[in-house]
């Protein structure tokens, strides 16, 4: 079983359109993150849940918007892309105890 | 702002040599420091990771040292072979009182290893 589990693998799509990216983690973790990777692979937090509540909101586009609709799930809604959007976004968990983060596959995002 | 530097940026070695790769983070509060091993297309993976309270930490081949004091830590991994090949990621991290750990990342060391 995938511990943390995000769809789709690859989304290809338009500027101006909106997309969804969704997240699942079965490992009964606590927190919940968002990460983008950009092109020079550097990853860089872009929010973090906590049992449905947002904890961390870095500088992001207020076009990003998460959601959480309980503590296993943490969606990640973009309107309105553009081309600077295009990059791998991670989904991760972890349980607040260990600190340890786990990362799921990546949705490779392409705006067009 | 909080930083953390990773060097080298790339580091090709032959099987069997060892490798090292080098942090350096600005945040003296930071108390927990995992490593994050990145295969092509796939989502990093935590490989080993140190506390704070802990100079050293080893697994099979691949051990992590930290200096506190001159807020540098390193990983080792010894005996090297091909699959472990990929990007590696140092981070640190602390929690506030009220709030979760926040990754501050490296900027990566592509490992090549050469058979």
């Amino acid at each position: 079983d995938t511990a943390v589990s995000q769809t789709p693998k690859y989304l290809v799509t338009q500027m101006g359109n909106d997309k969804s990216i969704k997240c699942e983690q079965n490992l009964g973790h606590d927190t919940m993150y968002w990460y983008k990777q950009d092109s020079k692979k550097f990853l860089k937090i872009m929010f973090s849940y906590n049992n449905k509540e947002l904890i961390i909101n870095e500088t992001v586009p207020n076009r990003f918007s998460p959601k959480s609709p309980d503590k296993a799930h943490l969606n990640l809604h973009i309107n309105s892309l553009e081309l600077g959007d295009s990059a791998v976004y991670f989904c991760a968990s972890s349980q607040d105890r260990t600190a340890r983060g786990y990362f799921g596959a990546g949705t490779r995002l392409s705006v067009l | 702002g909080e930083n953390v530097e990773q060097h080298p940026s790339t580091l090709s070695v032959q099987e069997g040599d060892s490798a090292v790769i080098k942090c350096t983070y600005s945040d003296s509060a930071s108390n927990y420091f995992p490593w994050y091993k990145q295969e092509l297309g796939k989502g990093p993976q935590l490989i080993i990771d140190i506390r704070s309270n802990v100079g050293e930490k080893k697994d099979q081949r691949i051990a992590v040292t930290l200096n506190k004091t001159a807020k540098h830590f390193s990983l080792h991994i010894t005996e090297t072979q091909p699959e472990d090949s990929a990007v590696y990621f140092c981070a640190a991290s602390r929690k506030p009182a009220s709030g979760t750990y926040k990754y501050i990342f490296g900027t990566g060391t592509r490992l090549k290893v050469l058979a």
